[in-house]
């Protein structure tokens, strides 16, 4: 039985670079969610994905941010033009459709940018 | 947006003593969920509530869903050390999950 897998689990990056992560979720999950996460506060909602089609955008998800879920199963995350405020753990989570609002989330993937 | 307060930020008890915290939102919610995070990980599912007035229990840890559907509250019998961590609230109207602030606990020996 494995969980939700985030690669990779710590990235630094120089200010103006791209960066991608990657989340593989539990497999029969068919929804797929990413927050961010900054230090002090709870997890803050990104985008989630039901199967392949990405679903819902928060207005925290900037243009510079895209996230795809080409076959249904794993996710990646693109950041485009780091920032440094862009610095926070991203965290990757899926629920089963019948419980949607339970979701299992993943390590994270921490994110510096210098 | 849904607003959580989580209450208190931070606790220090003594090893078997016994934890309470809460969350208010100031909307009405239809599913409360109580997490745990340790340092450098994703928060873990510790219980999940769906009907107002539930009460859950999960081993010493026992969780309910407020009447007013406003609020939830937490509870940890007989701390242990391994219970420190990063305790967050998390509810939705419907949809995606509005996580709390946390509530640091620390249990001293």
């Amino acid at each position: 039985d494995t969980g939700v897998s985030q690669d990779p689990r710590h990235k630094i990056t120089k200010r103006g670079q791209n960066v991608t992560f990657r989340c593989d979720p539990i497999s029969e999950h068919n929804r797929l969610y990413w927050y961010r996460q900054t230090l002090g506060q709870g997890p803050e909602f990104l985008t989630y994905f039901q199967n392949e089609a990405q679903l819902e955008k928060s207005r925290l998800l900037s243009d510079r941010f895209s996230a795809e879920r080409p076959k249904g199963s794993f996710s990646t995350l693109e950041i485009q033009r780091t920032e440094q405020g862009d610095s926070a753990m991203y965290l990757c989570a899926s629920s089963p459709l019948a419980r949607y609002e339970k979701l299992f989330f993943g390590s994270g993937t921490q994110l510096s940018v210098l | 947006g849904q607003q959580l307060n989580q209450s208190p930020q931070s606790m220090f008890i003594q090893e078997g003593e016994d934890v309470s915290m809460n969350c208010t939102s100031s909307s009405i919610f239809n599913t409360w969920l109580w997490y745990k995070q340790d340092p450098g990980e994703g928060p873990v599912l510790l219980i999940a509530l769906y009907k107002a007035g539930e009460l859950t229990s999960n081993g010493r840890l026992t969780a309910q869903f407020g009447i007013t559907r406003k609020d939830s509250f937490l509870n940890i019998s007989a701390s242990i050390p391994s219970d420190v961590g990063i305790y967050f609230c998390a509810g939705a109207p419907w949809g995606q999950l509005t996580f709390g602030s946390g509530t640091q606990l620390t249990v001293l020996p």
